[in-house]
């Protein structure tokens, strides 16, 4: 069965710094994974998809995230963060049973320091 | 387009008592979704429907029901609410065909006390 590890529970960055977040999934064949974000009360937003061709993906909000086949890793990453990016993010893998089954890492929330 | 729509926004509940929650969708997706989501556990996929007339179960689906009458809806029945229930409810479409991506509704907070 397909499993996403999202090791980092909190992350504290300040403002201006760069951020990584880590993704590791377990999926024996060609994943399909997603980052999406949580505003505080809100829904889920997609950042960004990856489904096949180059590794490195570009989503909304300047944020990118790179497969790793080797790794088993699909970890998110932005240049410099910005206040309002203060949320939870959480990686998902779609089912290989089909894409209506997401199965989703614990999250990682996200702090700005100023 | 209005998206994943759900109702209601908040919900207070005694142990025991049953009620819906609605999640409709204007996109013409074929495929929905409920999820639950729990601290520390992410999102768990409770039912699914590939399309009107067929649901399914997924990970946690004791203690709901659903059923897919039309396109556009997909209503969560839960017949006799527990304190266990207690979570914030997604509901989630996405299309059949081409590069599949779910949209999530606006999530319901369901409290059973």
């Amino acid at each position: 069965a397909q499993s996403v590890t999202q090791p980092d529970i909190h992350i504290t960055v300040s403002e201006g710094a760069s951020l990584e977040l880590r993704c590791n999934y377990s999926y024996g064949a060609t994943p399909y994974l997603f980052w999406y974000v949580q505003s505080p009360g809100q829904g889920l937003q997609l950042l960004l998809k990856y489904f096949s061709g180059d590794t490195l993906v570009q989503g909304i909000k300047g944020f990118e995230a790179e497969f790793k086949r080797s790794q088993s890793s699909f970890n998110l990453r932005k240049p410099s963060v910005h206040w309002s990016d203060a949320a939870e993010y959480f990686c998902a893998v779609a089912h290989d049973t089909g894409f209506q089954k997401l199965v989703f890492g614990t999250g990682t929330r996200l702090l700005v320091s100023p | 387009n209005a998206g994943v729509t759900q109702t209601p926004k908040f919900q207070v509940l005694k142990t025991g008592q049953s009620m819906t929650l609605q999640c409709a969708q204007d996109m013409n997706h074929e495929y929905m979704s409920w999820y639950r989501q729990d601290p520390g556990m992410g999102l768990r996929l409770i039912h699914y429907s590939v399309g009107a007339g067929i649901t399914d179960q997924g990970e946690v689906p004791n203690g709901y029901n659903v059923s897919r009458s039309t396109t556009e809806d997909f209503p969560l029945r839960l017949l006799s609410a527990a304190p266990s229930q207690t979570s914030v409810y997604f509901c989630a479409s996405s299309p059949r065909t081409g590069e599949v991506t779910q949209y999530f509704g606006p999530g319901t907070r369901l409290l059973v006390l």
